[in-house]
Order: structure tokens, then sequence, then C-alpha cells
């Protein structure tokens, strides 16, 4: 079966750096998205991983480990803006998405 | 670029009538878009995925007869709640799939439209 694995929520410091994990296990691999939702809106994109390794893009990065089935992404000098759930999924084997069930990040002052 | 609309961004009809809902790309164009459903504090469901000029193709569970999508055009397509009932209420989200040689089937996502049935 398809399965993706996302802490439900977590909360962090402003100005402080924190590590959103993602694991998988899904029929056929393309590609991992993370996608940032804000409340009552629709989700934007924030990264794509298809090879193993680090994709910094500002203070943001996201890393992949293919054979660990792993993803994490990481948010460093934390804003209050950056209070938001946080979408993680799979382009399967037949160029499908599956959707994680979203991280739900607090910024707290 | 690759921006989505979607209209409404809110509606509230009555039990038993139907909406439909506007989803365009607006400077690109989408051989295929998906419609999503999301309940409050529940991730995306895809309810189906539509090409231009051919049926979509339903998620298990979606009633075709019931949530009617017409993908007329490479910018265009609609999503008719018919007969809503209030557990229909949720918030509605298109998608078009934009191929491109960097970002492969990225999803760029319209606003959403939060229905509400009474």
């Amino acid at each position: 079966g398809q399965n993706i694995d996302q802490p439900t929520e977590m909360t962090a410091t402003e100005g402080a750096i924190v590590q959103i994990n993602c694991t998988y296990q899904t029929s056929g691999f393309n590609g991992l998205f993370w996608y940032q939702q804000h409340a009552g809106e629709a989700p934007t994109f924030l990264s794509y991983n298809v090879l193993d390794g680090l994709e910094e893009k500002g203070r943001f990065s996201s890393f992949l480990s293919r054979s660990k089935g792993y993803s994490y992404l990481l948010l460093k000098e934390l804003q209050m803006k950056d209070s938001a759930s946080y979408l993680c999924a799979i382009l399967d084997s037949n160029y499908q998405l599956i959707w994680g069930a979203g991280t739900k990040l607090i910024i707290k002052p | 670029g690759a921006v989505v609309s979607q209209h409404p961004s809110w509606v509230i009809c009555k039990s038993g009538t139907s909406v439909k809902i506007e989803c365009r790309s607006l400077d690109f164009q989408a051989t295929t878009m998906f419609w999503y459903r999301q309940f409050p504090k529940q991730s995306l469901m895809l309810m189906a995925t539509s090409n231009e000029g051919s049926k979509a193709t339903y998620e298990q569970g979606v009633e075709k007869d019931k949530f009617l999508i017409n993908h007329a055009s490479l910018t265009l397509s609609t999503l008719t709640v018919t007969s809503a009932h209030p557990e229909d209420s949720s918030f509605y989200i298109c998608s078009a799939r934009l191929a491109g040689p960097i970002f492969e089937y990225e999803q760029y996502f319209g606003p959403g439209t939060r229905l509400t049935v009474t």
C-alpha cells in the first residue's frame, strides 16, 4: 500500500530552526514535493526533490534519501508567517501525487 | 507565471441545488487538471483527474454523477456539485499540471472555493 508519514504538529520559536520529517512507502517514486498551506488557503509549492541530497532555496531546504524513503524540510530563521501546514507529497509510478496528512507548524514569539 | 484561478472563492447554497466551480489556468495550457476536497484539519483528498477533451477519472468513493467534471479546453475545467447536501460543505481546490524541464509534474493550485450547503 501507499503510506506517507509526517508528524501531526510541531512547535518552534521565532528565529529558530525546525526540521519537518516525512517518511514514505509508495508504489514507485518519481519525486517528492513539499507544499506550504496557510489555513483557509490553497497549497503553494516549496520544493521538489527527485535525486538524493539537499536542495537549498533561501530559508528553506529540502533533503531526500530514496534508499531510506525519507525526506525532511528544514526551515531556518523562522518567522511568524511560517506558521502553516507543510504537506509532503510523492509522485508515484503512475505520476499521481500521493499526499501526506500534513504537519501543522506553530511558531511562537 | 503558472497562475490558476478559481471562481467563486466562496459560495453558500441551499440543500438540493447545484453549484458550479470554475478552474482556469491563466497563463499556460493545462492538459491535466485535478480536483481536490479538503475538510477542516484534514489533508487534501483527490476527487478526480481530468484531461482536456476526455472523461474525468474519479477516485474510489467519489460519485461521478454527483460531482460532474468538464474539461472543455486547455485552460478551463469545471466541477458541478449536483443536488448538494450539507455534508458536501468543504473546501474545493483545483490544480493544473505544467510539464516543464525542471519541475515536471508540479501542480499549481487555485485559491480554492469554500462551499457551504445550508
